[in-house]
């Protein structure tokens, strides 16, 4: 059974610092990895996803890496602003199925 | 483009009574999946619909049940509410059984409350 791990549960940075999130997931055999951006009491918001066969894939000031082989992937976070406090979740599909399996996310806080 | 749109955004009932939620895909995408977000349990899934049919459901009691209808739309029924039912209840899509996972889009949810 698929588990996901995020570190750390809840982080407090001040505005422009860079940061990085970490995830990860017990079995390797995934076909992508996706992360998501949650705003209090909203749905998520897709920010990045990446194939298996991708090491990085980068948006704007996100940029996100997967090592299948050790059950890792990083959201790097640069210059972050207020606006990026929110929870970001990533999440595997399970196996062969295809739901998601989520990790329990990291509250980011960016303080101005 | 329009996004994935659920309603009602807030559904307040009693224990025991049933509630009924909807969810509209992005256009063109076939697959539905729906996700409980309960307080301190995290994303957990419920369903999944494409093409009509249910191929595969997570550790929930059959009083979760739901259906596809012919335009992917989609309906998540929850009968003999309980406390324990109060939740965000999440709808995603995606573009369908291509044969490998696809990005999921959420919608906004709707926020269950069982008094």
């Amino acid at each position: 059974k698929q588990e996901v791990t995020q570190i750390p549960a809840a982080l407090s940075v001040p505005e422009g610092e860079n940061l990085v999130l970490n995830c990860s997931f017990t079995d390797s055999a995934i076909y992508n990895l996706q992360w998501f951006r949650q705003d209090p009491g909203k749905g998520l918001t897709s920010l990045l996803l990446i194939q298996s066969s991708q090491r990085e894939q980068t948006s704007g000031r996100l940029n996100a890496s997967l090592d299948k082989s050790s059950g890792r992937s990083t959201l790097y976070i640069a210059a972050s602003q207020p606006g990026d406090s929110a929870t970001y979740l990533c999440a595997v599909p399970s196996g062969s199925a295809r739901q998601l399996t989520f990790g329990s996310g990291t509250q980011l806080t960016v303080l101005p | 483009e329009a996004g994935v749109t659920q309603s009602p955004t807030h559904l307040i009932k009693t224990r025991g009574q049933q509630a009924t939620l909807r969810c509209s895909p992005i256009s063109g995408h076939t697959s539905v999946y729906w996700y409980q977000q309960a307080l301190g349990l995290g994303l957990q899934f419920l369903l999944w619909y494409d093409e009509g049919e249910e191929r595969n459901r997570g550790n929930f009691p059959p009083r979760f049940s739901g259906r596809q209808f012919p335009n992917y739309s989609s309906e998540l029924n929850v009968n003999a509410l309980e406390l324990e039912d109060s939740a965000l209840y999440l709808c995603a899509s995606s573009p369908g059984r291509s044969g490998r996972a696809d990005t999921q889009y959420f919608g906004p949810g709707t926020r269950l409350t069982v008094l």
